[in-house]
């Protein structure tokens, strides 16, 4: 399979815990970017990598999350002394030249 | 403020029938469109996009989206719904107004529901 591959798919993790999300993306694409995705919204932007550089990073995303693509290829995307509120799907996707992007399957987590 | 507007939760159609699912945005400049479409535990599948040339795109799985500049809007159509077609359904628009932003703003779907 050479799509967007997103571990762990599925998370349950007790308050206050740490937990790290990781995000292979499509061979030779340069631009990575997650979401998040709660029950009956659409995604909403979290960060923007080009390459191993973080481009972007929306004001949702708290000194508890942090993003990281050291070597241009894999993402990881850690939430530290989570909460309940960040119970939702966390999406990874990637592009190359063009404006669409490709998402993973996602990443659901449940903070209990 | 940029926005997308999915003006219907759900939309139900008898198979065979023409559908359409609607989408209205708004952008400081010109907009990239998209449509995606999200299957149960499944991401989300890229069906069509709008960058530039003739107004009518066409994509996957025979679903074809209308861009109306004046309407600001963007609408996803199929001549003929099939049940394997019931899924969730995000409009998404990039504003090539921001600079080098690359976030795509969504809408909050459209549940779209084939009735044999």
């Amino acid at each position: 399979d050479t799509g967007v591959s997103q571990d762990p798919r599925h998370k349950i993790t007790k308050r206050g815990q740490n937990v790290t999300f990781r995000c292979d993306p499509i061979s030779e694409h340069n631009r990575l970017y997650w979401y998040r995705q709660t029950l009956g919204q659409g995604p909403e932007f979290l960060t923007y990598f080009q390459n191993e550089a973080q481009l972007e990073k929306s004001r949702l995303l708290s000194d508890r999350f942090s993003a990281e693509r050291p070597k241009g290829s894999f993402s990881t995307l850690e939430i530290q002394r989570t909460e309940q509120g960040d119970s939702a799907m966390y999406l990874c996707a990637s592009s190359l030249s063009g404006p669409e992007a490709f998402f993973g399957q996602g990443t659901r987590l449940t903070v209990v | 403020a940029q926005s997308v507007a999915q003006p219907e939760d759900q939309v139900n159609v008898a198979e065979g029938n023409p559908l359409t699912v609607k989408c209205t945005y708004s952008v400081s400049g010109n907009p990239y469109l998209f449509w995606y479409v999200q299957y149960p535990n499944r991401g989300l599948q890229f069906l069509l996009k709008y960058i530039t040339g003739d107004n009518l795109v066409k994509g996957s799985y025979g679903f074809e989206a209308e861009f109306n500049k004046s309407q600001t809007s963007f609408h996803l159509k199929k001549p003929s719904a099939l049940v394997s077609d019931s899924a969730l359904y995000f409009c998404a628009v990039r504003d090539l107004g921001a600079g080098n932003n690359r976030k795509l703003i969504w809408g909050l779907g459209t549940s779209l529901a084939v009735n044999p």
